[in-house]
């Protein structure tokens, strides 16, 4: 499945490196996530961008920087992480729109994840 | 009280069994619900919605139960290829979008 591509597929980092994960969707969804998925804990939102806006903001710290130039493309730039950080990174897109009642939708679909160790 | 919850397991079970798994939710206003499916060291994939009236695809079921807060997941019997980690998802307002942690499903033969 193409749906949802994510690149790299794996990252070592040290603490003082500069990186970025990059996310590219071709569903034409309007809405893209950032999740983290440690181990052994639930997945934690972290950004959503809805039309190119920030739209959710989960305390992330601040090494921790998004960017949507467009609806198709998501970045999560990372400077000055500490090791707590390792983890899988998961970018999910959605076509965006709000439930109506009793009809689920914001269904999304994930990419294949990041794999991050820093070091 | 978490937000979402479901039992962790581990479920073990033959193959052929029915299996349910349940998983509560704190926020009454939460608009939408999901069931994932997620295997080991891959990402999330979407099983099935959650309707209001309750829905069923092939030996899947969900429900929905708003008075109690909670959702469920009936797997009839039961495949080797249904060892996995079922996820539910609950969205409350705008983009909130809240994962439980997850129950591991093992199917032996």
């Amino acid at each position: 499945e193409t749906g949802v591509t994510q690149t790299p597929r794996h990252l070592v980092m040290g603490m003082t490196n500069k990186k970025s994960l990059k996310c590219e969707q071709h569903l034409g969804h309007n809405a893209m996530y950032w999740y983290k998925q440690s181990a052994k804990k639930p997945l934690e939102l972290m950004f959503v961008y809805s039309l190119e806006e920030r739209v959710e903001n989960n305390s992330v710290p601040s090494r921790f920087s998004p960017e949507c130039p467009n609806s198709s493309h998501l970045f999560l730039h990372l400077h000055t992480l500490q090791p707590e950080d390792s983890a899988l990174y998961l970018c999910a897109s959605s076509q965006g729109f709000q439930a109506a009642e009793g009809i689920p939708t914001d269904t999304q679909y994930f990419g294949p994840g990041t794999r991050l160790t820093v070091l | 009280r978490k937000e979402v919850e479901q039992d962790p397991g581990p479920f073990n079970v033959p193959e052929g069994a029915t299996v349910a798994f349940n998983c509560t939710y704190s926020n009454s206003a939460s608009q939408s619900f999901f069931w994932y499916r997620q295997d080991c060291r891959k990402e999330p994939k979407l099983l099935m919605s959650v309707y209001s009236s309750g829905n069923e695809d092939g030996r899947f079921t969900a429900q929905l139960n708003r008075a109690s807060q909670y959702i469920s997941l009936l797997i009839r019997d039961s495949k080797l290829s249904d060892s996995a980690t079922y996820l539910c998802v609950v969205i409350s307002g705008g983009f909130k979008t809240i994962f439980g942690a997850g129950t591991r499903l093992f199917v032996k033969a």
